[in-house]
Parts: C-alpha cells; sequence; structure tokens
C-alpha cells in the first residue's frame, strides 16, 4: 500500500444526495491533490492543496466543494451531482519539499456511481 | 502548454518477450517525466522518473525507460514479461506549482501479456 487511504471505496448517490469522500496520508506529505478519472478519458487534476492551501481548482464546478482541514486530510463533498460525474475520483500526495522534483503517491480511489 | 502521448491503446505481448510502451512529451524546458501503472480497481502506482543524468531510469518491478531528447520520448520497456505485468500504464509530464506539481497524464495504455 502506498500510505493513501480513501473512503468509502464505492458510493452510489442520487442526484439530491449530499457526500463526502474523505482522503488520509500516513506519509507527512505537504500537498494534496484529488482526480477524476472517467472511462476512456485521461486523469484529470481537480484540486491542489499545498500547507492546506488550494493553489489549483481547475474549472471545477461548484457542486464539487473540496476541503483540506490540515495537510494529512482531504476531503471532497458533492452535492447535486451529474450521472456524468460518475467516475473513479482519486486522491494523491507528495512531499511538495523546495529544491526536491516531487512524486505524487495515490489512494485506491472511491468509485462514485451518480443515479 | 506541457503534454505527453501515449500512441498505443493496447500492447499485447507474450510471456517473457521483451516489452515497450510508447510515450512522447512536449515540454517547454526540462522534461520531468513520469511512468505510473494502474492494476484494476487500484490507484495509480508510481513506477519511475526522470530528473535528469542517465537516459536509462530504472524503476520498480524490473521496469526502466529511456529517455531520448531528440525524439521527445520516454518510452517504458521490460526485458522479460510477466503475465502480472498486465495492468494500464500512464506517462506523465511535471509541470511545477510552486513546491507541489501539476501532472499531466497521457491517455493511458493498456498492456496484455499472455502465455
Amino acid at each position: 500500500e502506498t500510505g493513501v487511504t480513501q473512503t468509502p471505496r464505492h458510493l452510489v448517490m442520487g442526484m439530491t444526495n449530499k457526500k463526502s469522500l474523505k482522503c488520509e496520508q500516513h506519509l507527512g506529505h505537504n500537498a494534496m491533490y484529488w482526480y477524476k478519472q472517467s472511462a476512456k478519458k485521461p486523469l484529470e487534476l481537480m484540486f491542489v492543496y499545498n500547507f492546506k492551501e488550494q493553489t489549483e481548482n481547475n474549472s471545477v464546478p461548484s457542486r464539487f466543494s473540496p476541503e483540506c482541514p490540515n495537510s494529512s486530510h482531504l476531503f471532497l463533498h458533492l452535492h447535486t451531482l451529474q450521472p456524468e460525474d460518475s467516475a473513479l475520483y482519486l486522491c494523491a500526495s507528495s512531499p511538495a519539499e523546495v529544491g526536491t522534483v516531487d512524486t505524487q503517491y495515490f489512494g485506491p480511489g472511491t468509485r462514485l456511481t451518480v443515479l | 502548454a506541457q503534454s505527453v502521448a501515449q500512441p498505443e491503446d493496447q500492447v499485447n505481448v507474450a510471456e517473457g518477450n521483451p516489452l515497450t510502451v510508447k510515450c512522447t512529451y512536449s515540454v517547454s524546458g526540462n522534461p520531468y517525466l513520469f511512468w505510473y501503472v494502474q492494476y484494476p480497481n487500484r490507484g495509480l502506482q508510481f513506477l519511475l522518473k526522470y530528473i535528469t543524468g542517465d537516459n536509462l531510469v530504472k524503476g520498480s518491478y524490473g521496469f526502466e525507460a529511456e529517455f531520448n531528447k531528440s525524439q521527445t520520448s520516454f518510452h517504458l520497456k521490460k526485458p522479460s514479461a510477466l503475465v502480472s505485468d498486465s495492468a494500464l500504464y500512464f506517462c506523465a509530464v511535471r509541470e511545477k506549482t510552486g513546491t507541489a506539481s501539476k501532472l499531466t497524464f497521457g491517455t493511458g495504455t493498456r498492456l496484455q501479456v499472455t502465455l
């Protein structure tokens, strides 16, 4: 295992539901990321947090709301999603240390199905 | 904008034979290149990265990659394939975002190793 855990592993929700995805890293890293992986499409970077501050929002719709309370935890709050939001959501973390070429380590993902 | 291309959707190879998974890149400045592997229902696992120096990079599970600046390529190789190497392989290029990194991934190549 990579030291990055994600819960739940599977989630089925209706379009009117509100749910949250959780990511936790046990690697002492400073940066955390959310990606979306859809069939037949490249991985899409959604958000980047560095030292708890959001440094990247890749034009993600507001129905996805990230939260990073500390460098070890990252949440993705979901509300009023659309069926096309069904995908594998991957969390990653990286050391983000000055003077190094960063390597990201990924969690196992949450398989989201929106009905 | 930086990008990588994986020209093959799928590569088929017999166990024991050498394998190559192709990747070409387009960057401004020095390229920082990565290979990741994804097994079914799992997140991405880091295999190796090129920063600078030796054009042949060795990574996990017996994989290596050859950086070729004149051909702007970073092909993944293994001298002798195993059935357990069957998975989805992603090439990525790093764009620096402060100390954290922003990775742009290719579309992935499915490797199928048969007996």
